[in-house]
């Protein structure tokens, strides 16, 4: 299996509760973006890295929102006190640098209760 | 103004026959690149075929062809011959900007494509 993977494929968290999400890209990929999507639209953009470094974290929604990538590899994405409208599907993707056709994981479903 | 706009949320097509899915822009940026993408059911974003501002032929990938009409900005994707396995949402995105600029996408609210037997 070559391609993107996302963990986990599902989470239910509490309303406060603070999660993480985690994305392992194409091997030797050297861009990485997460987007969100609600129920029935299509993706968002949340945030970009180039290697290691957060180029763009122009789509974060609040504060509460923060993702890092501390090797250029495996990226996580935290949200810190979850409210209902986090809940939505965050998708990872990774392209091989700027600009080329990004290659997308299966996604993590987030529901807030 | 909506980036991207699909105007069709659904569509039924007959097997076998082919069905256009429309996409306009918005960009006022002379390099930008356009992608279609697949969603099954399952989730996963499945990449079908791009098309850079400066390509002078419309793109082709096996079943699916992309017209692209520069003055109109509007980047159909044409599939052809449809088979059951086509039935999922579709998702035009659009970058902005040359490759060496990032860059991330921004999509469509996507149409919704049933293949009937």
């Amino acid at each position: 299996g070559a391609g993107v993977s996302q963990s986990p494929r599902y989470k239910v968290a509490k309303r406060g509760q603070d999660v993480a999400l985690r994305c392992d890209p194409i091997s030797g990929h050297v861009s990485l973006f997460w987007y969100q999507q609600a129920l029935g639209q299509g993706p968002e953009f949340l945030t970009y890295f180039q290697n290691e470094a957060q180029l763009d974290k122009s789509g974060l929604p609040s504060d509460r929102f923060f993702a890092e990538r501390p090797e250029g590899s495996v990226s996580t994405l935290k949200i810190q006190r979850t409210q209902q409208e986090d809940s939505a599907v965050y998708l990872c993707a990774s392209s091989l640098s700027s600009g080329y056709e990004q290659f997308f994981g299966p996604g993590t479903r987030l529901t807030v209760l | 103004a909506q980036k991207i706009t699909q105007t069709q949320p659904g569509m039924f097509v007959q097997e076998k026959e082919a069905v256009t899915l429309d996409c306009t822009y918005d960009t006022s940026d002379p390099s930008y690149g356009l992608f279609w993408y697949k969603q099954p059911s399952s989730g996963e974003m499945i990449f079908l075929i791009y098309q850079g501002s400066y390509d002078q032929q419309n793109a082709t990938e096996g079943r699916y062809s992309l017209n692209f009409q520069k003055a109109r900005k509007s980047a159909n994707l044409v599939i052809s011959a449809s088979q059951l396995g086509d039935s999922a949402m579709y998702f035009c995105a659009m970058r902005e900007g040359n490759k060496a600029a990032g860059n991330k996408l921004t999509f469509g609210g996507g149409t919704r494509v049933l293949v009937k037997p």
